[in-house]
């Protein structure tokens, strides 16, 4: 079975302070593909990145930056100089390689202070 | 290129009712998918379908739950003798399969339906 855990319920920081959201998943399966998405208050889940199990390369895009290690099953989302923009929920969510079903964490609900 | 739409956006229903939800994916998508989200939660996958054909659905879709996706566009989600427990938002996905295949395709999501039951 899959399961993601994002023990953080809910941060705060002031605008312009670096945030790190944190994501732990489980999986026994050796394919499989990792995700940010970002649901502001109007609801809509929007894709912000995708991982692929075999690539533990880290990105940065932007003020965007993600941290995948495997060795400690961690896929972690770090947003430099937030803004208040960035106030939303951010869901981290496991897709077993060949199927459908994508596995969402509990969500990380983030509030950037002016 | 428009996004997922969904409708009614809000549904106000007292239980025992029946209520049905509509979903346009985007047009060229051949997938489309159905989640459930709770308050406080993430969405909870319930089914998806590839063209018309329904190909997994979770043990969350009871037998009160039925969707379709009759000519492989638009698809409906209906639940019957709604219950208190049945609130929630309803959200609706779409992805496109290409040839060759790759390992996985990216769902957009639409805006939800959120349904209260009274």
């Amino acid at each position: 079975a899959q399961k993601v855990t994002q023990a953080q319920t809910e941060i705060s920081v002031v605008e312009k302070e670096d945030v790190t959201l944190d994501c732990v998943y489980e999986t026994r399966d050796t394919t499989y593909y990792l995700f940010w998405y970002k649901q502001p208050p109007s609801g809509e889940l929007v894709f912000l990145i995708r991982r692929n199990s075999f690539d533990e390369q880290n990105e940065i895009s932007g003020r965007y930056s993600w941290n995948f290690q495997k060795s400690t099953s961690s896929f972690n989302f770090t947003i430099t100089a937030s803004q208040v923009v960035d106030s939303a929920v951010y869901f981290c969510a496991l897709l077993k390689g060949g199927y459908q079903k994508v596995t969402f964490g509990t969500g990380t609900k983030l509030q950037v202070i002016p | 290129d428009t996004g997922v739409s969904q409708n009614p956006r809000h549904k106000i229903t007292k239980r025992g009712q029946n209520v049905t939800f509509r979903c346009d994916p985007i047009s060229e998508h051949n997938r489309l998918y159905w989640y459930r989200q709770t308050l406080g939660q993430g969405p909870e996958f319930l089914t998806y379908f590839q063209n018309e054909a329904q190909l997994e659905k979770s043990r969350l879709l009871s037998d009160r739950f039925s969707a379709e996706r009759p000519k492989g566009s638009f698809s409906t989600l209906e639940i019957q003798r709604t219950e208190q427990g049945d609130s929630a938002m309803y959200l609706c996905a779409s992805s496109q399969t290409r040839d060759p295949s790759p390992p996985y395709y990216e769902q957009y999501f639409g805006p939800g339906t959120r349904l209260t039951v009274t």
